[in-house]
C-alpha cells in the first residue's frame, strides 16, 4: 500500500529481552518520526529524522533506545533490556514538508 | 460542547449538535497546526491543517480557529456524529517541521 507501514503490529517480550520495531514510510517522504502513546495517553515525542541532517535524539528517555533510517527510507526502532514501563504503542509517522502520515503503530507489551 | 485541553480531555456530545474541542500551544513562533484525529487501535489521522498567517479554515464539517495573540487553537465539528467519536489531537511545528502533540481529547457522540 501507499501508506506508512509497521511491523510487528503485535510484540510480546520478556522483561530485559532487546526488541527491534520497523517503519516502512511512504516513498519519498524526507521526514520520519517516532512516537510512544501509552493506554489512554498523549503521543510522546521520541526522535525524528530529516532528510540527510542529523537526527534529533532529544525525545528517547534513555540510553536503551536508539533508531536508525537506513538510507532515508526504512527506520528500526530498538530498545535494548526492555522493562515493563516500555510497554506502549510505538508509532511511526512520516511526511515530505508538512502533513505527518502515521502507521498504525506497534503494540509493544513487556512481560 | 466545549473542552480545554489538558483540563477538560473529555468531551460528550450529543449527535447532531456541534463540537468544540480547544487546544492552548505552547510555541509563539510556531507557523504550522495540525488537528489529528485517532479513533481506537489507530493511528492518528489528518483532519485539517493551518497556517499562522491564517486564522481560519474550513473543510468538510470541520473548522480550524487560530488565534496567535493567545496561542490558541480549536476545531469545530458541525452535526457530530457517532463516527466522530474519537481522539482528538492538536500538533504544531516547533521547529523544522518537528511536530509536538498536545494531550489530547475524548470525544464522545452521545445517540
Amino acid at each position: 500500500g501507499a501508506g506508512v507501514s509497521q511491523s510487528p503490529s503485535n510484540k510480546v517480550t520478556e522483561k530485559g529481552k532487546d526488541v527491534e520495531l520497523r517503519c516502512d514510510p511512504i516513498s519519498g517522504h524526507t521526514a520520519l518520526y517516532w512516537y510512544r502513546q501509552s493506554l489512554g495517553q498523549g503521543l510522546e515525542f521520541l526522535i525524528y529524522f530529516q532528510g540527510n541532517s542529523a537526527p534529533d535524539k532529544s525525545g528517547l528517555p534513555s540510553d536503551r533506545f536508539s533508531a536508525e533510517r537506513t538510507g532515508g527510507s526504512v527506520s528500526t526502532l530498538t530498545i535494548q533490556r526492555t522493562q515493563q514501563e516500555d510497554s506502549a504503542v510505538y508509532l511511526c509517522a512520516s511526511s515530505l514538508l508538512t502533513e505527518a502520515f502515521f502507521g498504525q503503530g506497534t503494540r509493544l507489551t513487556v512481560v | 460542547g466545549e473542552s480545554v485541553g489538558l483540563h477538560l480531555p473529555t468531551l460528550s456530545v450529543q449527535e447532531g449538535d456541534n463540537s468544540i474541542i480547544n487546544c492552548a500551544y505552547s510555541n509563539s513562533a510556531s507557523d504550522y497546526f495540525i488537528w489529528y484525529k485517532q479513533e481506537s487501535g489507530k493511528g492518528p489521522q489528518f483532519i485539517i491543517d493551518i497556517r499562522s498567517n491564517m486564522d481560519k479554515r474550513q473543510g468538510q464539517r470541520v473548522t480550524v480557529l487560530l488565534n496567535k495573540t493567545v496561542k490558541h487553537l480549536s476545531l469545530q465539528i458541525a452535526a457530530t456524529q457517532p463516527g466522530d467519536s474519537a481522539v482528538y489531537f492538536c500538533a504544531e511545528n516547533i521547529s523544522d517541521y518537528k511536530l509536538s502533540f498536545g494531550a489530547g481529547t475524548t470525544v464522545t457522540v452521545r445517540a
